[in-house]
């Protein structure tokens, strides 16, 4: 079955970029059906959705992060990829990568990486 | 802040019944498939319910959804002690910040 893994720097630096990689094993990215994921939650809060990519590399993103987020996808590497920009404290958070499956529900997820902004 | 509310925290003893509610608007439950997710403490939420009240592959029968109307509720009976967890309700929300929503997040408490 499909399994996602984080990877990246736990700790940035204020108004640096944020990146990290979810590399996907035990299926193709280029499945369709599927949009790969990133969801962030703050320390001891909730859930907040970033957003997607497709393997076409069709991108939608939360209206409130738009302007400082991309997605891309490299589908040779069965891997894709988040930066988040101009990051503040506000920022530090446990990064999820998850499979969104028909863009109805979100399964599975990987275990998560926690990202610190602070210099 | 969260378009989905959910109570902050429901407790019941071993063996019992607890139910969780997710109440949102026609922008997002009302119009889309409600899904739930379950946090053990320090791991990745892990999908309990999907399009409202289907339960995925090893999921046992003690956990339930329903939705009605603009809003949607998580069911668990015969309450264990590993049932202590985070859990989340989530939908789309097409409203003008259009995108993947989660709820507020429950904590249950096995007594």
């Amino acid at each position: 079955q499909v399994q996602l893994q984080e990877s990246g720097p736990g700790l940035v630096k204020p108004s640096q970029t944020l990146s990290l990689t979810c590399t996907v094993s035990g299926g193709s990215i280029s499945s369709g059906g599927y949009y790969w994921s990133w969801i962030r939650q703050h320390p001891g809060k909730g859930l907040e959705w970033i957003g997607y990519i497709y393997y076409s590399g069709s991108t939608y993103y939360n209206p409130s992060l738009k302007s400082r987020v991309t997605i891309s996808v490299d589908t040779s590497k069965n891997q894709f990829s988040l930066k988040l920009s101009s990051v503040t404290a506000a920022d530090t958070a446990v990064y999820y990568c998850a499979v969104d499956r028909w863009s109805l529900w979100f399964d599975p997820w990987g275990q998560g990486t926690l990202v610190t902004v602070s210099s | 802040q969260s378009v989905l509310t959910q109570p902050p925290s429901v407790s019941a003893a071993p063996g019992q019944k607890v139910t969780i509610s997710c109440s949102g608007s026609s922008s997002n439950i009302g119009n889309n498939y409600v899904s739930w997710y379950q946090q053990l403490p320090g791991t990745a939420p892990k999908l309990l319910i999907y399009e409202n009240n289907k339960r995925p592959s090893g999921i046992p029968d003690r956990f339930s959804g329903s939705k009605s109307g603009t809003s949607a509720t998580l069911g668990i009976t015969g309450l264990q002690t590993g049932d202590e967890a985070d859990y989340y309700c989530g939908t789309w929300d097409s409203s003008l910040s259009a995108g993947k929503v989660f709820g507020t997040g429950t904590k249950v408490t096995v007594l």
